[in-house]
């Protein structure tokens, strides 16, 4: 397996469920970010981790928790979410966080999620 | 207005060339980058130029920069029907920030 992967790529979820999406990146990159992307709206970077550690959260609601065990994996744990929420979730790995050179992400397919 | 932004749609004949328009407001970005992204993937980085640049040529590719005008554009030359994507332009604020995106339909 190379390069970013994501799992599930659909996930159908009703508002008290909890669920989480799963990305895993086989680049040995160093900072990994997670996404929204809704129809017709700029992506909007939720969350970001420089080796391992959370260097921003970008005023998201807690209902997203993301966790980050190693630098080869990045979850976000879902639950309560809103119909609002459903979207196309996307994970991204680059070699270093923004600020230290170029700027290359490597993106996952996504998760598409829904929230009835 | 948004910090970078794009028309939602562009048309084309296959075979014709393709010019994707970005603006943006800040110009600090030391990067900016063009991100294809297809049907059920995600983003692809295409191509990027440095700000100190007017413009970079890759293959059918070509990006122009007009710092004075804030205006970046990607140029695909003999676009064919596998360019029908969504193009992206990004340029980097203490993190990359995202124009909404360009569909770009090739009809054969």
């Amino acid at each position: 397996e190379t390069g970013v992967t994501q799992t599930p790529r659909h996930l159908v979820m009703g508002m008290t469920n909890k669920k989480s999406l799963k990305c895993e990146q086989h680049l040995g990159h160093n900072a990994m970010y997670w996404y929204k992307q809704s129809a017709k709206k700029p992506l909007e970077l939720m969350f970001v981790y420089n080796f391992k550690e959370q260097t921003e959260n970008n005023s998201v609601p807690s209902r997203f928790s993301p966790e980050c065990p190693n630098s080869s994996h990045l979850f976000l744990h879902l639950h309560t979410l809103q119909p609002e929420d459903s979207a196309l979730y996307l994970c991204a790995s680059s070699q270093a966080f923004l600020g230290q050179g170029s700027y290359e992400q490597y993106f996952g397919p996504g998760t598409r999620l829904t929230v009835t | 207005g948004e910090d970078v932004e794009q028309s939602l749609f562009l048309s084309v004949r296959e075979g014709d060339s393709s010019v994707i328009n970005c603006t943006y407001t800040d110009s600090s970005s030391t990067y900016l980058y063009w991100y294809k992204q297809e049907p059920g993937a995600g983003l692809q980085l295409l191509t990027y130029i440095f700000s100190n640049m007017d413009m970079k040529q890759d293959q059918r590719l070509t990006v122009l920069l007009n710092k004075k005008d804030k205006h970046l554009s990607l140029r695909i030359a003999d676009t064919q029907t596998g360019d029908s994507a969504i193009y992206f332009c990004a340029l980097v604020r203490g993190k990359l920030i995202f124009g909404q995106g360009t569909e770009l339909s090739v009809k054969p």
